[in-house]
């Protein structure tokens, strides 16, 4: 089976700080995904990527970047920490084409003081 | 674009009880659709998939669902369902570029003894 493996389940961070949030699978999938999870609003895209070094905006990518160096590795990051971006964190991996079903990892919950 | 809306965002019902979940959708391409389950502390898995053939789909733990492609609906049942069940359910399918994957906002499914 896939995995998908998010190395900080809970973070507490202050406001202002820079957060990286991890996110390793080691099944050769192509594309990855960072979704932000809140109550009632479901999951929302924040990055993605399907290459090593690409990455395209999701529908919410304002105060995050990312980086994808080596394939199985997608870093989300947090420039400068605020309130409002503390939430679930999660990653998802799939292969391109057909369906894209999705593999999640057990997720990131960033609170930010 | 394809929108995805869950109707209901909390569903109590006794153990043993038959449930369904209510999924709708919204799409001018050909629909993919999932169903995936997020048990607490945890990321989603898949529970079920809906790609061609059959309209009705079988999942794990004795969920199925059937696509209706008239009312537009994937609608999530189970006929008895255990406490273990609790948890929550996601309705998701491909946005029209296909690349993208759209979450509804989520179902939470409380399971009382």
């Amino acid at each position: 089976d896939v995995k998908v493996t998010q190395s900080s389940r809970y973070l507490v961070k202050r406001t202002g700080e820079k957060v990286f949030l991890e996110c390793v699978q080691d099944m050769d999938h192509e594309n990855m995904f960072w979704y932000r999870q809140d109550p009632g609003l479901g999951l929302r895209l924040i990055y993605f990527s399907y290459d090593v070094k690409m990455k395209e905006k999701g529908d919410i990518p304002e105060g995050y970047s990312v980086s994808r160096e080596k394939k199985e590795r997608f870093s989300l990051i947090l420039e400068s920490a605020s309130t409002n971006q503390t939430s679930m964190y999660l990653c998802a991996t799939g292969r391109p084409g057909g369906a894209n079903v999705l593999t999640f990892g057990a997720g990131s919950r960033l609170t930010v003081l | 674009a394809q929108s995805v809306t869950q109707l209901d965002s909390q569903v109590p019902v006794f153990e043993e009880a038959p449930v369904e979940l209510r999924c709708n959708y919204s799409s001018s391409v050909s629909v993919y659709l999932f169903w995936y389950v997020q048990y607490p502390n945890q990321g989603l898995q898949l529970l079920l998939k809906y790609l061609s053939g059959s309209t009705l789909v079988k999942g794990i733990n004795g969920f199925e669902a059937e696509f209706n492609k008239s009312q537009t609906s994937f609608h999530l049942r189970k006929p008895s369902v255990h406490i273990s069940d609790t948890a929550e359910y996601f309705c998701a399918g491909p946005d029209t570029g296909g690349f993208k994957t759209i979450f509804g906002a989520g179902t939470r499914l409380f399971v009382k003894a």
